[in-house]
């Protein structure tokens, strides 16, 4: 099993850009979630999508769009790209809704100039 | 609603002790623990249940106060592998979210 892959690894979009990335698991795992990871501030989620079709927004879901077609993939896609937007971003999935451990992509890293 | 950890950064010389904490103002189905090493994606360390039930592994041990909406983590004669920055994550007993705190981070030296 490959696990949780993400792709890019490593982004630079220029302010007003507009970009997918990319969350696919192996794992048929139900639940799927983002996160973005600043310096100081832990891992906050996006959005969140307890199976296919059926997609949540986390705490700070401006700016950025999901959707769930197949239990596999998970993309998130950033409308419109601000410096803001410049992170690391994490796509997790887990067995169940509730009370599974999560298990966590390599991680996207995300510059905005 | 992200729950709250302390402390923020911690020292240790290998063998020694240390508590980190993790607060929430909602009540809880689970709590949480992921460690994460520079540069790595987190990983999972254990999960406490509401009701009692522990999942986990590694000699890292933890408690889960459901009335007071509290974790806590222990690690105990830590080793440099011990490392790393911890978040705990809780999920709400009436939603499906979970949410991160900002991190404790642990330095083991020898």
């Amino acid at each position: 099993n490959a696990g949780v892959t993400q792709t890019p690894k490593f982004q630079v979009l220029k302010t007003g850009q507009s970009m997918t990335l990319q969350c696919a698991q192996d794992m048929n795992h139900e639940y799927m979630s983002w996160y973005r990871q600043d310096p100081g501030m832990g891992l906050r989620l996006i959005h969140y999508s307890v199976g296919a079709g059926i997609t949540d927004q986390g705490e700070v879901p401006n700016g950025y769009n999901v959707s769930r077609s197949t239990t596999e993939d998970f993309p998130l896609r950033l409308l419109s790209a601000a410096p803001s937007q410049t992170s690391v971003y994490f796509c997790a999935s887990s067995r169940a809704d509730r009370g599974y451990e999560q298990y966590f992509g390599p991680g996207t890293r995300l510059t905005v100039t | 609603q992200q729950p709250v950890q302390s402390p923020q950064a911690v020292i240790l010389r290998e063998g020694e002790d240390a508590v980190i904490n993790c607060s929430s103002s909602k009540a809880l189905y689970s709590v949480h623990w992921y460690r994460q090493k520079h540069g790595e994606a987190p990983v999972f360390l254990m999960i406490l249940l509401k009701g009692g039930e522990q999942k986990g592994h590694e000699k890292i041990s933890a408690s889960f106060n459901e009335k007071k909406q509290q974790s806590s983590l222990y690690l105990t004669a830590s080793q440099l592998s011990y490392s790393g920055t911890y978040f705990c994550g809780t999920e709400g007993s009436n939603d499906y979210k979970l949410s991160f705190g900002a991190g404790t981070t642990v330095t083991v030296r020898a």
